[in-house]
């Protein structure tokens, strides 16, 4: 069954440090996402991609944050400049589609743990 | 805006036991609703989805869920419960086209 795969699961950085946390959505997905669960808190939506642009993000998702597709297959979360509140677990997912069809289903990956030192 | 409450924070059950794990929502328009599982070390996996038609709705390994629009719930429920079901469950609304917004989770101790 395919899955959504994400690397590495765990990644520890200095603060200020620049991260890239990757994600390998289903080959036949269009829309791509990326949550956070801070330690005991709720799974926070960043943002949502389709057609190589953001589609919509939330107000935790500032300059500091960015995605990209570099390639067919891949879909990054770049943080640029990491601070100690961005330890989190990161979560990357992909749909078909949108809207609440049968097919906007979104399967998640497994995860990647941040921490910042 | 769009929310959900998740109202037990961690929920123990014997094996074989019936379980419920709440979830309310708020919305000012339609919604679709979501139960998510996660299992020790891995990603969130739907259990069951609720989009329109009947209220009642099932996963494959017996969970239900029932949409109430009067009482904005959507409360997850199963007669019998496995070790097998120890995990973390989280609710979940689709807020606009794109995402999720999520419960703070229920966590489900099955014990022998």
């Amino acid at each position: 069954e395919p899955e959504v795969t994400q690397t590495p699961s765990h990644q520890v950085t200095q603060m200020g440090q620049e991260v890239i946390l990757r994600c390998v959505p289903i080959s036949n997905h269009l829309y791509f996402y990326w949550y956070r669960q801070i330690l005991g808190q709720k799974v926070e939506f960043l943002v949502s991609f389709y057609n190589n642009e953001i589609s919509e993000k939330s107000e935790i998702f500032d300059d500091q944050f960015s995605v990209e597709r570099p390639d067919g297959s891949n879909f990054t979360l770049k943080i640029r400049s990491t601070k100690l509140e961005d330890s989190a677990m990161y979560f990357c997912a992909s749909s078909v589609n949108r809207g609440g069809g049968s097919t906007d289903t979104q399967y998640f990956g497994p995860g990647t743990r941040l921490t910042v030192l | 805006a769009q929310s959900v409450t998740q109202l037990d924070s961690q929920v123990p059950v014997f094996e074989e036991a019936p379980v419920e794990l709440r979830c309310n929502y708020s919305s000012s328009v339609s919604v679709y609703l979501f139960w998510y599982v996660q299992y020790p070390n891995q990603g969130l996996q739907l259990l069951l989805k609720y989009l329109s038609g009947s209220t009642l709705v099932e996963s494959i390994n017996g969970f239900e869920a029932e949409f109430n629009k009067s009482q904005t719930s959507f409360h997850l429920r199963k007669p019998s419960v496995h070790i097998s079901d120890t995990a973390e469950y989280f609710c979940a609304v689709s807020g606009g086209y794109n995402k999720l917004i999520f419960g703070a989770g229920t966590r489900l101790a099955v014990h022998p």
